[in-house]
């Protein structure tokens, strides 16, 4: 069963042109993240919600904005993707604030081509 | 600011063979988690085996076992019995106490070979 899911799988974008990746989750886990992963490369942590908590790491782009409507879903929002944009997209949920907390729990991810 | 280094970009290993993956990491927390995480090309990041730093015996999953040297803030995975389905990208981990940041490793590509 999907627990963290992410659509769509694979995304084109044309340059300039705004995105949208959604997410969502079956584990009611109170913490959200967006990674972006570049090929052969670590994730790297965009921002977090901490329940409605927005979390923006000090280095992510401007061009990245993320919306949590609730607690199943969050969407993450490129404003004008550029080419150094095209990554893998990783969507995450964890359950925090009790003791032990929970690992991350990743979905498949999206993969985003800028043309 | 928490960092975590995984020393060996590349490893390959025999079938039914051991391998070890290294993974250092620092910080001033005294209490975190740490877990291994494996990505097999194209597909989903999944969880290998975690460690509670709090717990001083060492995690255990199938052939899938950890040497958590706090004081040396090593983390290492040893993968028994390796096999085919066992390539992949690993990822070490780092998760503080408050469990909203999870830091990564550059990661570790192991190929395991007929």
């Amino acid at each position: 069963d999907a627990m963290v899911i992410q659509n769509p799988r694979y995304q084109v974008t044309q340059f300039g042109k705004p995105v949208t990746l959604s997410c969502s989750q079956t584990l009611n886990h109170n913490v959200m993240y967006w990674y972006q992963q570049k090929s052969s490369q670590a994730p790297k942590l965009l921002f977090h919600y901490y329940d409605k908590d927005f979390n923006n790491e000090a280095d992510t782009p401007d061009n990245f904005q993320s919306r949590r409507p609730n607690t199943s879903f969050c969407f993450l929002d490129i404003r004008s993707p550029g080419l150094g944009d095209a990554a893998m997209y990783l969507c995450a949920t964890s359950r925090s604030g009790g003791m032990p907390n929970s690992p991350l729990h990743f979905g498949n991810g999206t993969r985003l081509t800028v043309t | 600011a928490q960092t975590v280094t995984q020393s060996q970009p590349e490893m390959s290993v025999q079938e039914a063979e051991t391998v070890t993956l290294s993974c250092t990491y620092d910080t001033s927390e005294n209490n975190y988690y740490l877990f291994w995480y494996k990505q097999p090309p194209s597909r989903q990041m999944i969880l290998v085996i975690r460690q509670e730093a709090y717990k001083q015996q060492n995690a255990t999953e199938n052939r899938f076992s950890v040497n958590f040297q706090k004081a040396a803030k090593s983390f290492s995975l040893k993968i028994s019995d390796s096999q085919l389905g066992d390539t992949a990208m690993y990822f070490c981990a780092f998760m503080n106490n408050a469990g909203n940041m999870l830091t990564f490793g550059g990661g570790t590509r192991l190929m395991v070979k007929p």
